[in-house]
C-alpha cells in the first residue's frame, strides 16, 4: 500500500514568507508526527498528533510554527515569517495509535531552504 | 530531558568485515529503543527496536542489537557488511517516564562499506 507521503518534495522561499507544509498518512493511521532535520544531525520532535488534536507540541521551537490536522487525516505544519534557520528537512511520520510500540512510518521529507 | 549519543560520525570498513555502531542513551527507567536505517535518496526505515522481553534484538538482514540497562547502551552490529549496508544509521529512543510517544533521535553514524 501506499507510504507516506509528502508535498512539495522541496521548497525554496524568502526570509519573511510564509510557507505551508503538508503530509499524508497512511491510511487508517491515527498517529501523525512532525519533525525536522538538520543538516549533519538526527531528526528532531516537532509535534504529535492523535487524531484530530495536538497530543503534544512542546517541540515546536516558537510561535511562528503551527500544525493543524483537522480531520484526522492530512496535516499541514505552517510556518511564519520564516527565517533562515529555519532551513533543514521536515518529516512527517504515521503509526495506528499512539502506543508506544507502534512502529512510526515515515514519509521522504520536504526540504525547507529559506534565503 | 532524554538524550542519545553514537559516538562515530562516519564508520568505513571494509565487505565482509564486522562492524559495530555505538548508541547510548541518558539513564532513565523505561525506555524503548530502536535503529532506523536510511539509505541514500530514501526515507527513514526502520531496523529493528527492543521493547522489552530479550535484550537482543535482530533485524531480517543481519543486523542484532543488544539492550545493556546498566551501561544505558543499545549498540547495533553486523558480523559481515555487504556493499548495500552502505546507509546512515540512527538510533533513537521512546522514554516512558516522560509519557511521551515522540522518539528522540542521536546524531546519526554514516557507515560506508568499501569494497
Amino acid at each position: 500500500g501506499a507510504g507516506v507521503s509528502q508535498t512539495p518534495s522541496n521548497k525554496v522561499t524568502e526570509k519573511g514568507k510564509y510557507v505551508e507544509l503538508r503530509c499524508d498518512p497512511i491510511s487508517g493511521h491515527t498517529a501523525l508526527y512532525w519533525y525536522r532535520q538538520s543538516l549533519g544531525q538526527g531528526p528532531e520532535f516537532l509535534i504529535y498528533f492523535q487524531g484530530t488534536g495536538a497530543a503534544d507540541d512542546s517541540g515546536l521551537p516558537n510561535d511562528r510554527f503551527f500544525a493543524v490536522r483537522p480531520e484526522g487525516s492530512v496535516s499541514t505544519l505552517k510556518i511564519q515569517r520564516t527565517e533562515r534557520g529555519d532551513s533543514a528537512v521536515y518529516l512527517c511520520a504515521s503509526s495506528r495509535g499512539g502506543e508506544y510500540q507502534e512502529t512510526q512510518y515515515f514519509g521522504p521529507g520536504t526540504r525547507l531552504l529559506v534565503l | 530531558a532524554q538524550s542519545v549519543t553514537q559516538l562515530d560520525s562516519q564508520v568505513p570498513v571494509f565487505e565482509e568485515a564486522p562492524v559495530e555502531l555505538r548508541c547510548n542513551y541518558s539513564s532513565s527507567v523505561s525506555v524503548y529503543l530502536f535503529w532506523y536505517v536510511q539509505y541514500p535518496n530514501q526515507g527513514l526505515q526502520l531496523l529493528l527496536k527492543y521493547l522489552s522481553g530479550s535484550t537482543l534484538v535482530k533485524s531480517i538482514n543481519g543486523f542484532e542489537a543488544e539492550f545493556n540497562k546498566s551501561q544505558t547502551s543499545f549498540h547495533l552490529r553486523k558480523p559481515s557488511v555487504h556493499i548495500s549496508d552502505t546507509a546512515e544509521y540512527f538510533c533513537a529512543v521512546s522514554d516512558l517516564d516522560q509519557g511521551a510517544q515522540k522518539l528522540v533521535f542521536g546524531q546519526g553514524t554514516r557507515l560506508t562499506i568499501n569494497p
